[in-house]
């Protein structure tokens, strides 16, 4: 199992550019989620979701849209990049409720 | 904001040395309690899950506390690849699902 994949891992992005993040896991996991990680804060919940064509917004998701056709692949997309959304992100899985969440390796964004 | 709060750190300790760290948590209703590791530049990795009865895992061993609200990871004869920053995670039901919240983290550092 490669476990969960994020591509691109590093990316530079100019003010009002839009991209997407990948993410896909081959654990068959149901829960996948993405985060923010900033120096200085904890990791901030951005979406989420509990299973194929289900998604939901968590803590900071202005700026982001998700989706989920598929149970393997939750892709992140910055709509019109802004300096504020230079981060590390990351996504993770985890196979139910109440379970440890695998994360990926993170991608670092930096929005000039 | 529910907050999961940690030692501030960093923690120095010499190589053998028992350390202790303590995490607080606002929300009495969470429901699943977890360490995380952190290295530096990479992913956040799940160390153990901490259960009401207590927990050990090798030279590690979680507490929790759920009428104090509280959380504790004790590491046992400390080596130098403990050195990372430990991250206290706290996991409660959202409107749609399960969420998890992190504290910021205790940077550990480990000397010869």
């Amino acid at each position: 199992n490669a476990g969960v994949t994020q591509t691109p891992k590093f990316q530079v992005l100019k003010t009002g550019q839009s991209m997407t993040l990948q993410c896909a896991q081959d654990m068959n996991h149901e829960y996948m989620s993405w985060y923010r990680q900033d120096p200085g804060m904890g990791l901030r919940l951005i979406h989420y979701s509990v299973g194929a064509g289900i998604t939901d917004q968590g803590e900071v998701p202005n700026g982001y849209n998700v989706s989920r056709s598929t149970t393997e692949d939750f892709p992140l997309r910055l709509l019109s990049a802004a300096p504020s959304q230079t981060s590390v992100y990351f996504c993770a899985s985890s196979p139910r409720e109440n379970y440890g969440y695998t994360f990926g390796s993170g991608t670092r964004l930096t929005v000039v | 904001r529910k907050e999961v709060e940690q030692d501030p750190g960093p923690f120095n300790v010499p190589e053998g040395a028992t350390v202790a760290f303590n995490c607080t948590y606002s929300n009495s209703a969470s429901q699943s309690f977890f360490w995380y590791r952190q290295d530096c530049r990479k992913e956040p990795k799940l160390l153990m899950s901490v259960y009401s009865s207590g927990n050990e895992d090798g030279r590690f061993t979680a507490q929790l506390n759920r009428a104090s609200q509280y959380i504790s990871l004790l590491i046992r004869d400390s080596k130098l690849s403990d050195s990372a920053t430990y991250l206290c995670v706290v996991a409660e039901r959202g409107a749609g699902s399960y969420q998890l919240t992190f504290g910021k983290g205790t940077k550990l550092s480990v000397i010869p």
